[in-house]
């Protein structure tokens, strides 16, 4: 079973700061990393898949990087409708599993 | 546009059974794997069973193999998931999701709203 952790657990960042949130996974798992957003009291949406492609209606602020085992998402000017849980997940093998998710508040 | 509506959801005791369905549009169902993710109240999210397009194969997490059913019909777009034996741990909010792909794992392109479902005596 690949486990996903991600760091940090917490982050209380201003706006327009630059935000990075890693997600290790404890074995190899190619480009096969996906990272969702999760708004108050709202489902999760899709925001980068394998590990850096961009998705269509995705602000551009919004980028990944990674292979392996180790994985960043970066919000690049951060606003205030980007308050939310953002989550990992990997598809590379059985069970699916995500990260704990990083929770980004705006001070 | 691409809509999953759950419902079915509810309060069940220990022991008991439950059907959550989710009814899908706007999109080709019998093209796309979907799975069920849940997530238990203040909790993060963890991905339950998946199906192939066919309904030919189904994959399970192991706290739920052997009590959780997946299923679908494609004549009537729409997902399903029959839970036996619920107990107190699988209280939370199921989501179905799409996968963009028909038989291998890709990833969830899109959410319903979720289905309470609260196991309590």
């Amino acid at each position: 079973e690949i486990v996903l952790t991600q760091s940090p657990d917490f982050q209380s960042v201003t706006p327009k700061e630059r935000v990075t949130i890693t997600c290790r996974a404890s074995q190899s798992i190619g480009r096969s990393l996906h990272w969702y957003q999760q708004r108050p009291d709202q489902s999760p949406k899709l925001l980068i898949k394998y590990a850096s492609q961009s998705i269509s209606g995705v602000p551009s602020r919004f980028s990944g990087s990674g292979s392996g085992t180790d994985f960043t998402l970066t919000i690049n000017s951060l606003e205030a409708e980007d308050a939310a849980t953002y989550y990992c997940h990997q598809s590379s093998s059985l069970p699916l599993s995500f990260g704990g998710g990083t929770k980004v508040e705006i001070k | 546009q691409v809509q999953l509506v759950e419902s079915g959801g509810g309060v069940v005791q220990p022991g008991g059974s439950l059907r959550i369905s989710c009814a899908a549009s706007g999109f080709t169902f019998i093209n796309s794997g979907m799975h069920w993710v849940r997530q238990a109240p203040g909790k993060g999210l963890e991905w339950v069973a998946f199906i192939w397009y066919d309904g030919s194969n189904k994959y399970y997490v192991d706290s739920v193999r052997g009590r959780f059913t997946i299923s679908r019909d494609n004549s009537k777009n729409t997902l399903y998931l029959q839970m036996n034996s619920l107990r107190a741990e699988d209280t939370g909010v199921y989501y179905c999701a799409k996968d963009p792909c028909s038989s291998n794992r890709c990833y969830f392109d899109y959410w319903g709203q979720g289905t309470l479902v609260t196991v309590s005596s």
